[in-house]
């Protein structure tokens, strides 16, 4: 069974700093990874996609890397802003199935 | 890119009484959307599967007679909380794959929550 575990639950920076989030999982066999942004009380917002055969995506000011055979991705994000501040959830697709399974998710604050 | 529509994003309900949860998608086409539900400072637990045209594929624990899904056309997917009860009470979410594409991820709805008094 798929387990999806991130890390750290909670991360709290000063504005401007440059951070990574982490994301696990304990089955390699997957399609593709997705990050998403949801803010309190509101549904998710995709930020990037990874297929199981890239190694990274960016958008702007974020970069999404994967490393398959360890079982691992990281959300890089630069130049934070308190707009950035959300939780973070990361979400596996199993080839052969189109279910996600989401880890518990960061809860990012950016401080003035 | 695919946008999904969710409604309402708020409701209050009394005990005992049933709730309609509308999930949209806006210009393309879902054969499969999905259902969520997520307690306060979990993450997202599946709850189903929706697929149009035919019955939908409910997760292991979930309650069928509960929570009816029906997915009647290609981009509108409902979920009928049936007499709710205060543990009902949470914040559901529903997903559509999004179309074929570059960008082959899903896409959620807003999200709606749901008070049971």
């Amino acid at each position: 069974k798929q387990e999806v575990t991130q890390i750290p639950a909670a991360l709290s920076v000063p504005e401007g700093e440059n951070l990574v989030l982490n994301c696990s999982f304990t089955d390699s066999a997957i399609y593709n990874l997705q990050w998403f942004r949801q803010d309190p009380g509101k549904g998710l917002t995709s930020l990037l996609l990874i297929q199981s055969s890239q190694r990274e995506q960016t958008s702007g000011r974020l970069n999404a890397s994967l490393d398959k055979s360890s079982g691992r991705s990281t959300l890089y994000i630069a130049a934070s802003q308190p707009g950035d501040s959300a939780t973070y959830l990361c979400a596996v697709t199993q080839g052969g199935s189109e279910k996600l399974v989401f880890g518990k998710g960061t809860k990012l604050t950016v401080n003035p | 890119g695919a946008v999904v529509s969710q409604h309402p994003s708020r409701v209050i309900c009394k005990s005992g009484t049933s709730v309609k949860i509308e999930c949209r998608s806006l210009d393309f086409q879902a054969t499969t959307m999905f259902w969520y539900r997520q307690f306060p400072k979990q993450s997202l637990m599946l709850m189903a599967t929706s697929n149009e045209g035919s019955k939908a594929t409910y997760e292991q624990g979930v309650e069928k007679d509960k929570f009816l899904i029906n997915h009647a056309s290609l981009t509108l997917s409902t979920l009928t909380v049936t007499s709710a009860h205060p543990e009902d009470s949470s914040f559901y979410i529903c997903s559509a794959r999004d179309p074929p594409g570059a960008y082959y991820g899903y896409t959620f709805g807003s999200g709606t929550r749901l008070t049971v008094v």
